[in-house]
């Protein structure tokens, strides 16, 4: 089972900064969380992942609580093309034993 | 680098056929994984190997097998096609990262092969 929870949909302006929550209240210490996502028919794409700290790359930010109980992934333009399912994962166990265990998303639609 | 490619694209089976889905990669990557999304879910992780010469199972391995001769093939085979293997069936390599580094074993996708059985 997942250890994420999100919302089921949301949407935002294009231009605009889209903000999607996630919560994993059971992260355990050494667990990363990653932000994964899938345009229709596609397969899924990595953005970003993050372990405590706040990260920031070409695609997206990723904002984690201090307790690591909750993050944001933020889109800070937001374009039609962002329109996709967005999938919070929490990266259970380590090396040759550790999964992606992907929920069922958010999926985000982005407004001209 | 082409990245992760899949065949068939599409395929249609009857119930009892069998068929090898096909998934190669270029980035000489160690992990490679195989998963199934049926509509409207998260991908279920079917199984996954970590070298040649090793696979295991992973959520939904049933009715399923695999194999892995080389670093960069690694096929998935269905023996007797059930309805119920009617799935868009994903494959995904990673190289694990370095402690701490950046993109820590980070997957990347393929296509994706859009299989139904009748």
């Amino acid at each position: 089972d997942a250890k994420t929870t999100q919302p089921t949909s949301m949407d935002c302006a294009e231009g605009r900064a889209a903000n999607l929550p996630c919560n994993h209240s059971t992260i355990s210490g050494n667990e990363y969380v990653y932000w994964y996502r899938q345009i229709h028919s596609q397969g899924p794409q990595y953005i970003i992942h993050g372990l405590k700290n706040n990260e920031t790359n070409e695609m997206a930010s990723l904002i984690i609580t201090e307790d690591r109980k909750s993050s944001t992934l933020i889109l800070p333009h937001a374009t039609l093309r962002d329109t996709a399912v967005y999938y919070c994962i929490v990266r259970v166990g380590i090396g040759a034993n550790s999964k992606l265990t992907f929920g069922k998303g958010i999926t985000l639609s982005v407004r001209p | 680098n082409a990245g992760v490619t899949q065949t068939p694209k599409f395929r249609i089976l009857k119930i009892g056929q069998s068929m090898t889905l096909q998934c190669t990669q270029d980035m000489n990557h160690n992990y490679m994984y195989w998963y199934r999304q049926d509509p409207g879910m998260g991908l279920k992780l079917i199984y996954y190997s970590v070298g040649a010469g090793i696979t295991d199972k992973g959520e939904v391995p049933n009715g399923y097998n695999v194999s892995r001769s080389t670093t960069e093939d690694f096929p998935l085979r269905l023996e007797l096609a059930a309805p119920s293997q009617t799935s868009v069936y994903f494959c995904a390599s990673s190289r694990p990262g370095l402690a701490g580094g950046r993109g820590r074993d980070t997957q990347y996708f393929g296509p994706g092969t859009r299989l139904t059985v009748l």
